[in-house]
C-alpha cells in the first residue's frame, strides 16, 4: 500500500544534540512538507519542497534543516539551535504542481522530547 | 494574517447522536477548505475537500458545508460511533501559495 512512513515514532534529544527525523513516501508525490504540532495550536509549516533538490522555508524554519536528494525522502534535522523542540512532528506529501486542490497525505508522526 | 478558528474546542456526545463542528476563516483569496480527522498519536486523514463553488460534500457519515460568502464551514457527524472519537481539523488553502492555514481542531469524544 502506498503511504508515508515516519521514523522513529518517539525520539529523545539531549542538550546540544542534533537529531534527524526520517520521512519516506512511496506515493510518487513531488511535494513534501514538514509540520510541527503543539497542543492547542494548529499545525505550523517548518519546511516544504516542491521538487527534488529544492526546498523552501516555512513559517517556523529557525533551528531546523532539511534536504531533498531523492523524490521519496525528506529528512528533517532538529538542530541544537531549536530551543523548544518538544512537539509532534508530521511529514506530509501531495502531488504538488499547480493543482492546489489535491489533499496532503500525512505520516503518523514523530514525537520528540527533551531529556 | 490568514486565520482559521474552530469551535467548540472540545465536545462529548453519546454514541448514536449527531454533532456539528464549526470553522470560520479569514483566508483570502480562498482556494479550498478541507476537513481532516486525526486520531490520537496518528497523522491527520483527509475527510473532504471543497472549492468555493461547492457548498456541501459528504464522506459516509461526515457531511461538510461551506458558505464562501460568510467564510464559514461546518462538519456534521451523523449517528456517531466510538471510532469517531478524534480531533477534527479545518484547513484552508489560498490561491496565493502552497501553504495551508490550520485550525487548532475540535476534539470529539464519543461515549457509549
Amino acid at each position: 500500500d502506498g503511504g508515508i512512513t515516519q521514523s522513529p515514532k518517539y525520539l529523545f534529544r539531549k542538550e546540544g544534540q542534533n537529531v534527524t527525523l526520517s520521512c519516506e513516501q512511496n506515493l510518487n508525490h513531488d511535494a513534501m512538507y514538514w509540520y510541527r504540532q503543539d497542543p492547542g495550536q494548529g499545525l505550523r509549516l517548518i519546511y516544504y519542497s516542491q521538487i527534488v533538490n529544492d526546498f523552501q522555508k516555512g513559517d517556523i524554519a529557525e533551528g531546523y534543516s532539511v534536504s531533498r536528494e531523492k523524490k521519496e525522502s525528506f529528512p528533517l534535522t532538529v538542530t541544537s539551535a531549536q530551543k523548544n523542540p518538544t512537539a509532534f512532528y508530521l511529514c506530509a506529501s501531495s502531488t504538488g504542481g499547480t493543482d492546489l486542490n489535491q489533499p496532503q497525505h500525512f505520516g503518523d508522526g514523530t514525537r520528540l522530547s527533551i531529556l | 494574517k490568514n486565520q482559521v478558528e474552530q469551535s467548540p474546542q472540545s465536545l462529548i456526545i453519546l454514541e448514536g447522536k449527531n454533532c456539528t463542528l464549526q470553522c470560520n476563516y479569514t483566508v483570502s483569496p480562498f482556494s479550498n477548505l478541507r476537513w481532516y480527522k486525526q486520531d490520537t498519536g496518528r497523522g491527520p486523514v483527509s475527510l473532504t475537500i471543497m472549492t468555493f463553488s461547492e457548498n456541501t460534500k459528504s464522506n459516509g457519515r461526515y457531511t461538510a458545508t461551506l458558505d464562501a460568502d460568510t467564510k464559514q464551514s461546518s462538519l456534521h457527524i451523523t449517528a456517531s460511533q466510538l471510532s469517531d472519537s478524534a480531533s477534527y481539523i479545518c484547513v484552508v488553502s489560498s490561491f496565493n501559495d502552497y501553504k495551508l492555514s490550520f485550525g487548532a481542531g475540535t476534539t470529539v469524544t464519543v461515549r457509549a
